[in-house]
């Protein structure tokens, strides 16, 4: 059974950083290109950030652009997502996915950015 | 950047009813067209992708289709577990982008 496990959300103030990680486990991570996903609080889903199955190309969204980095370390079978300089509009639940096509999603992480 | 067209962003319907949930995008995506499913308070969950593709375990009375820049979502003989949000994505070229959603309530 595919399985993603988010951890790392939490409060942080504007300005901060937070690192969410991704564990997956039931499928072959390092064959597969990890995405990662975000929904503010009674608003749609917005797409963060994917990574190629071997980290050979990243994509992110042009909101978090110099701000995020998306990594992976398929020794681990784990996807992370190191955010910077955190705002408000940020908060949000962050979910990660398998493939570009989100095929399998996680139960998500909150992150509250707030003084 | 694709934008993804959504309609509508509500619908009210009885159990037992057929509904169609319509996507548009802006430019062509081919088949790269994904919907999922979104029930308060969890994760949302793949039910289509490649257009047409049902997820292992999703249910026979849904389908999609189309190609291009049209795509639908059709739910046959809705059940009550099918209230929820729906959204369409594209995913042929980044930035990936969503439908605003469709929420189906009961009538």
């Amino acid at each position: 059974e595919v399985q993603l496990l988010e951890s790392g959300g939490g409060l942080v103030q504007p300005g901060g950083s937070l690192r969410l990680s991704c564990a997956a486990s039931g499928f072959t991570f390092s064959s597969q290109a990890m995405t990662w996903v975000r929904q503010a609080p009674g608003k749609g889903l917005e797409w963060v950030s994917t990574i190629k199955s071997g980290a050979e190309k990243t994509y992110l969204a042009d909101s978090v652009k110099g701000r995020f980095s998306v990594s992976r370390d398929n020794s681990k079978n784990i996807v992370y997502l190191d955010m910077n300089s955190l705002r408000a509009d940020d908060t949000a639940m962050y979910y990660c996915a398998v493939g570009s096509d989100e095929s399998t999603w996680g139960q998500g992480t909150l992150v509250t950015v707030s003084s | 950047d694709i934008q993804m067209t959504q309609s509508p962003s509500s619908l009210s319907a009885s159990l037992g009813d057929r509904v169609t949930i319509t996507c548009r995008a802006s430019q062509g995506v081919a088949n790269y067209l994904a919907w999922f499913q979104q029930k308060p308070g969890s994760a949302p969950k793949s039910l289509i992708s490649a257009t047409s593709t049902l997820q292992s375990g999703v249910p026979s009375r849904f389908s999609g289709s189309g190609s291009g820049t049209e795509f639908s979502l059709t739910i046959s003989n809705l059940q009550t577990e099918d209230f929820a949000t729906y959204y369409c994505q594209q995913y042929h070229s980044y930035p990936l982008t969503y439908g605003g959603g469709t929420r189906v309530d009961l009538k």
